[in-house]
C-alpha cells in the first residue's frame, strides 16, 4: 500500500460527460502529479501541483483540469469526454515535488462508451 | 528531457539474476537516474535511483557508466512477482517522464 488514495476504482460514462476523479496523497507530501495511461500512449505526465499551486504541465488536454485543495487532496476534471479517453487514470505523490521518489495510487479506470 | 532507450522485452528464468539495460546518452549533469516498475494493473512503483555512484537497495542494484550514458538495472534473483514494465527515467527537478520500458518476463 503506497498510501495514495484515488476513488473512484472504476468510472463508467458516455461521450459528452464530465467527470472529476480525486485523489488523497501520502501524508505529508505536498505534491501531487497526475498521469494518464493508455494502451497506445503508454504512461502520459499530465500536470504536477504543489502545496495547491500548479508546478509543472505536460500532455493536459484543454478539456481536462485539475487542481489542489488546501487540504492537499486533488482532483483531475475531465469535460466532454471522448471515446479516446478511455484509460488508467494515475496520482502520484512526493514529499516535496523535487527529484524524488513518487508514490503512486492505484488508479481510477475511466471507460468512456 | 533526456530520451532513453530500453529493449521492449526480456526474458530471464527464476531465481537468475536479469541485467537491465538503459541508455540515456542525452543525460544532464545534473540528471539523477531513476528506476520504477509497473506490475500488471497496478500503478508504478519505485526500485532505485542514483546520479553517479553504484547503489544498492533491498530490491535491486543499479550501475550507472562512468560517463552516465547508460545504466543497469540488476535484480539479482528474479522471482515471479518480478515480472513487470520496468522504466528507467533520467529526471532533474519535478517532471518524470515515463518512455515505454523493457517487459521482462519470468519463466518458471
Amino acid at each position: 500500500d503506497s498510501g495514495v488514495t484515488q476513488t473512484p476504482k472504476h468510472l463508467i460514462t458516455a461521450t459528452g460527460q464530465r467527470v472529476t476523479l480525486r485523489c488523497s496523497p501520502r501524508s505529508g507530501d505536498l505534491s501531487v502529479y497526475w498521469y494518464q495511461q493508455s494502451l497506445d500512449q503508454g504512461l502520459q505526465f499530465l500536470i504536477q501541483y504543489y502545496n495547491g499551486e500548479e508546478r509543472a504541465k505536460g500532455n493536459i488536454l484543454e478539456r481536462f483540469s485539475a487542481q489542489q485543495f488546501p487540504d492537499l487532496h486533488s482532483e483531475l476534471n475531465l469535460s466532454s469526454l471522448e471515446l479516446g479517453d478511455s484509460a488508467l487514470y494515475f496520482c502520484a505523490s512526493s514529499p516535496t515535488g523535487w527529484s524524488e521518489k513518487l508514490f503512486f495510487g492505484s488508479g481510477t479506470q475511466l471507460s468512456v462508451l | 528531457d533526456a530520451k532513453t532507450t530500453q529493449p521492449n522485452s526480456m526474458e530471464s528464468n527464476e531465481e537468475e539474476p536479469v541485467h537491465l539495460p538503459c541508455n540515456h546518452s542525452t543525460i544532464s549533469g545534473t540528471d539523477y537516474i531513476h528506476w520504477y516498475r509497473q506490475l500488471p494493473s497496478q500503478g508504478p512503483e519505485y526500485v532505485i535511483h542514483g546520479l553517479t555512484s553504484n547503489v544498492n537497495n533491498r530490491m535491486a542494484s543499479l550501475a550507472i557508466a562512468e560517463d552516465r550514458k547508460s545504466s543497469t538495472l540488476i535484480l539479482h534473483r528474479a522471482t515471479l512477482r518480478d515480472a513487470a514494465v520496468y522504466y528507467c527515467i533520467p529526471n532533474t527537478g519535478n517532471q518524470f517522464y515515463f518512455g515505454t520500458g523493457t517487459s521482462l518476463t519470468v519463466i518458471p
